[in-house]
């Protein structure tokens, strides 16, 4: 069975501090990884996918398979990246398997002044 | 667009009633899914769909029922409330976009049940 964990619900920092924000996974197979954002009453919505090895809104996360991690970072936090992260992974033989997301518990961010 | 739209945004139920959560896509998405959000658990996948016709369940299906007679809509059924399903349920739909799927998730319904 796939599973994702993310052992912080709350990560608080200064602003200017770093941020990692962790997420370990569990699947026998290649998963496909993402880190979903929500802002305070706004959507959630798609932060990073491994496949694409980008860096949003100064945020970055590389795939370990061998700690089978997915660590979000980034060096310079912000008080807009205040929000809950969510850590997702998406695989599996079944039709559409790669459109059903697991999803970790969820961190919530909170970067003060 | 609209992108995918939810309602209700609010519903309290008695234990035993029925309701259906709508969810609607302007995407043209083939793939729409439910979800619930329950705090320190994420979100888990009630029931999903690959295309109009065609649905499956999910990691928590009991309880709940789905149709997909059209691209656009995906309604969600509780057939009898009972208080664990009080949650936030989100609506998603999903194109395949550069190598991978990209979901799009709706604002949200949250319901009581009582």
């Amino acid at each position: 069975a796939q599973r994702v964990t993310q052992p912080e619900k709350l990560l608080s920092v200064f602003k200017g501090a770093p941020v990692e924000l962790k997420c370990n996974y569990s699947y026998s197979g290649s998963p496909e990884l993402f880190w979903y954002v929500q802002y305070s009453r706004q959507r959630l919505q798609l932060l990073l996918r491994h496949i694409s090895r980008e860096s949003i809104k100064g945020f970055t996360a590389d795939l370990n398979k061998g700690e089978t991690s997915f660590h979000l970072k980034k060096p310079f936090a912000q008080e807009e990246d205040s929000a809950m992260y969510y850590c997702a992974l998406s695989g599996g033989n079944r039709p559409g398997a790669g459109n059903m997301l697991t999803f970790g518990g969820g961190t919530r961010l909170m970067v003060k002044p | 667009n609209a992108g995918v739209t939810q309602t209700p945004k609010f519903q309290v139920l008695k234990t035993g009633q029925s309701m259906t959560l709508q969810c609607a896509q302007d995407m043209n998405h083939e793939y729409m899914s439910w979800y619930r959000q329950d705090p320190g658990m994420g979100l888990r996948l009630i029931h999903y769909s690959v295309g109009a016709g065609i649905t499956d369940q999910g990691e928590v299906p009991n309880g709940y029922n789905v149709s997909r007679s059209t691209t656009e809509d995906f309604p969600l059924r509780l057939l009898s409330a009972a208080p664990s399903q009080t949650s936030v349920y989100f609506c998603a739909s999903s194109q395949h976009l550069r190598g991978t799927y990209e979901q799009y998730f709706g604002p949200g319904t949250r319901l009581t049940v009582t």
